[in-house]
């Protein structure tokens, strides 16, 4: 079963728009912690945030921000003001007790920011 | 400059051949991973190393082989068993505590099967 959705292959914006990508998640665990991470075209991921599952509080970071709602268990990302470099696959993944923080990634969404 | 490197950036092999994907890292880190990406896919996670000289199979390790012989190293090998190699190669590497440390990711290493 696919712990980590993310149900939206593929978004385009124009600059200067904003963009959400949504991430939802499923575990038994009371102890766990999410991740966002970022692909350019280069081909490396990039790390872009950690939560623990007892921190529910928002996190913005310049123009990301994070929203964490246990209740719905997702883990939505905004970038605000798009660039063009936001142009990424952006993964969504998850880390549970029982299985020693082995990372279960999301099928990503591509984000294309065009002028 | 602290990071992982992995040799080479692209690999063509021929089918029935084996080939070794190199992962080197300077973090200090005791867990590494590999793993595999096809396009329009997630990560999937071949082998880890917790330690060195111990190593487990994570979610699709058949067809391929490792070993950790040092901290630093954790060389892939993927064998004429794999039925479909060609594929995106990702090394990782975190603290020992996998669970909330984040694993910094190599380059990459593409794949080709002629």
């Amino acid at each position: 079963a696919q712990k980590v959705t993310q149900a939206q292959t593929e978004i385009s914006v124009v600059e200067k728009e904003d963009v959400t990508l949504d991430c939802v998640y499923e575990t038994r665990d009371t102890t766990y912690y999410l991740f966002w991470y970022k692909q350019p075209p280069s081909g490396e991921l990039v790390f872009l945030i950690r939560r623990n599952s007892f921190d529910e509080q928002n996190e913005i970071s310049g123009r990301y921000s994070w929203n964490f709602q246990k209740s719905t268990s997702s883990f939505n990302f905004t970038i605000t003001a798009s660039q063009v470099v936001d142009s990424a696959v952006y993964f969504c993944a998850l880390s549970e007790t029982d299985s020693w923080g082995k990372l279960q990634f999301g099928a990503g969404t591509q984000v294309v920011v065009t002028p | 400059d602290g990071g992982i490197t992995q040799s080479p950036k692209y690999l063509f092999r021929k089918e029935g051949q084996n080939v070794t994907l190199s992962c080197e890292q300077n973090l200090n880190h005791d867990a590494m991973y590999w793993y595999r990406q096809d396009p329009g896919q997630g990560l999937r996670l071949i082998y880890y190393s917790q330690i060195v000289n111990d190593f487990q199979k994570g979610d699709i390790a058949e067809g391929y082989s490792v070993s950790r012989e040092k901290k630093e190293s954790f060389p892939l090998t993927v064998t004429s068993a794999q039925k479909n190699p060609t594929a995106f190669y990702l090394c990782a590497s975190s603290h020992r505590e996998g669970l909330y440390n984040e694993q910094f990711f190599g380059p990459g290493t593409r794949l080709t099967v002629l």
